[in-house]
């Protein structure tokens, strides 16, 4: 069964740089019929798409955030990166990493989320 | 930008049918994507392309997509059903947007 599990800081400090993980197990993040997508919801709040990767590297962001957002993979560890500058505290959210099937552009499966908190 | 607006919330007793909406400028030509979402969890993909289960999704969630609206049903509500219901679609100018979510209470 694929998992999906987020690592990263529960802190940061505003200004400063958001720095998280998603490690994929149960399969790899190589398929071609798959991208690898960052989801965000505030505390109490609706779901925000953050942006996605494919495993050459290709990225699409939010355009809300594409000026801070960047995104990377490391096939070898299976494993995909995402890094968010200048932080505020409207980026404060419970961050989740999740499969995008790219044919019907759905979320598969998803990580268990991880918070993040904007906060001196 | 492309919006997805759902009712807030929808009260439905056991045993009963509860419809979720799904609002957007002509989501019938889009193809939609509903997630449940239990209190402190993930979202998990109930269906997809419109009208399609997922594995161990049962057929008591079934959905319809039609010119402005994107309908998800759940027939015989269980107390298991409570949670909050979100529809997806990709938009070519808004990439990957998510509705307003509806929280589902069970009386």
């Amino acid at each position: 069964q694929l998992q999906l599990q987020e690592s990263g800081p529960g802190l940061v400090k505003p200004s400063e740089t958001l720095s998280l993980t998603c490690t994929v197990s149960g399969g790899s993040i190589s398929g071609t019929t798959y991208y690898w997508g960052w989801i965000r919801q505030p505390p109490g709040k609706g779901l925000e798409w953050v942006g996605s990767i494919y495993h050459s590297g290709s990225t699409y962001y939010n355009a809300s955030l594409k000026s801070r957002l960047s995104m990377s993979v490391d096939t070898s560890k299976n494993q995909f990166s995402l890094r968010l500058r200048s932080m505020t505290a409207a980026d404060a959210a419970v961050y989740y990493c999740a499969r995008q099937n790219w044919d019907s552009h759905s979320f598969d499966f998803w990580g268990q989320g991880t918070l993040v908190a904007v906060s001196s | 930008s492309y919006v997805l607006t759902q009712p807030p919330s929808v009260s439905v007793a056991p045993g009963q049918t509860a419809r979720i909406t799904c609002a957007g400028t002509n989501i019938g030509s889009k193809t939609v994507h509903w997630y449940q979402q239990k209190p402190g969890q993930a979202p998990v993909l109930v269906v997809y392309d419109d009208s399609d289960r997922p594995s161990g999704i049962p057929e008591r969630l079934s959905a319809s997509n039609s010119g402005n609206t994107a309908t998800l049903t759940i027939s015989r509500v269980e107390a298991g059903d409570e949670a909050d219901y979100y529809c997806q679609v990709w938009d070519f100018t808004s990439d990957y947007v998510f509705g307003t979510g509806t929280k589902v209470t069970v009386l």
